[in-house]
């Protein structure tokens, strides 16, 4: 089956800098990577998310970037806030189930 | 937020009891997923369902069951609790077109200690 690495599993950045999570997966065949945002004491939500024919998606401050070669995917969040502290997730699908990596604590600190 | 609920939200049992945790959705969604989460290891698929009666194994289905009566409740049954399976358990929905081209609503969790 699926496998997703995650890293690092915790960051620290100050406030305003730049944030980068890296994820590999080793299923070829998966073609859907989503990243989730998880703030303390609540339920996992949606972020972003890249499908295979795309290399790079952006939304705001935040970018993911695919490199199904090298089988590897990437969450950047720029200008970071206070906010933005929580754990990240990232994962891959290639059908009805979505693997997840094990996680990114991050903290930014103000 | 998506229209999932899940209880109990808090559970504490003993080792060998029987648990069920419910999922009640209210979007009619086809898909219907149950996770458990641990520090280092993100979210594990356990079953999920893609329609009434319709359920398959995750990647740690082992010590778990399911069950799909209705399209809206999808419950999970520790048969035989062990202190392995204290976690917190998230339920999910997806629409009908399949996780791998839709978004995946969660639960709130529940979290289960065993002793």
């Amino acid at each position: 089956g699926e496998n997703v690495e995650q890293h690092p599993s915790t960051l620290s950045v100050q406030e305003g800098d730049s944030a980068v999570i890296k994820c590999t997966y080793s299923d070829s065949a998966s073609n859907y990577f989503p990243w989730y945002k998880q703030e303390l004491g609540k339920r996992p939500q949606l972020i972003i998310d890249i499908r295979s024919n795309v290399g790079e998606k952006k939304d705001q401050r935040i970018a993911v970037t695919l490199n199904k070669t090298a089988k590897h995917f990437s969450l950047h969040i720029t200008e970071t806030q206070p906010e933005d502290s929580a754990v990240y997730f990232c994962a891959a699908s290639a059908g009805n189930m979505l693997t997840f990596g094990g996680g990114t604590r991050l903290m930014v600190k103000p | 937020d998506a229209g999932i609920t899940q209880s109990p939200r808090h559970k504490v049992t003993e080792t060998g009891t029987p648990v069920t945790l419910r999922c009640h959705q209210t979007e009619n969604h086809r898909y219907m997923y149950w996770y458990r989460q641990d520090p280092g290891h993100g979210l594990r698929l356990i079953h999920y369902s893609y329609g009434v009666k319709d359920t398959d194994k995750g990647e740690v289905s082992d010590g778990y069951s399911v069950s799909r009566s209705k399209t809206e409740d999808f419950l999970l049954t520790l048969e035989s609790a062990t202190s392995s399976q204290t976690s917190v358990y998230f339920c999910a929905i997806s629409d009908t077109r399949g996780v791998d081209t839709g978004e995946l609503f969660f639960g709130e969790g529940s979290r289960l200690t065993v002793l």
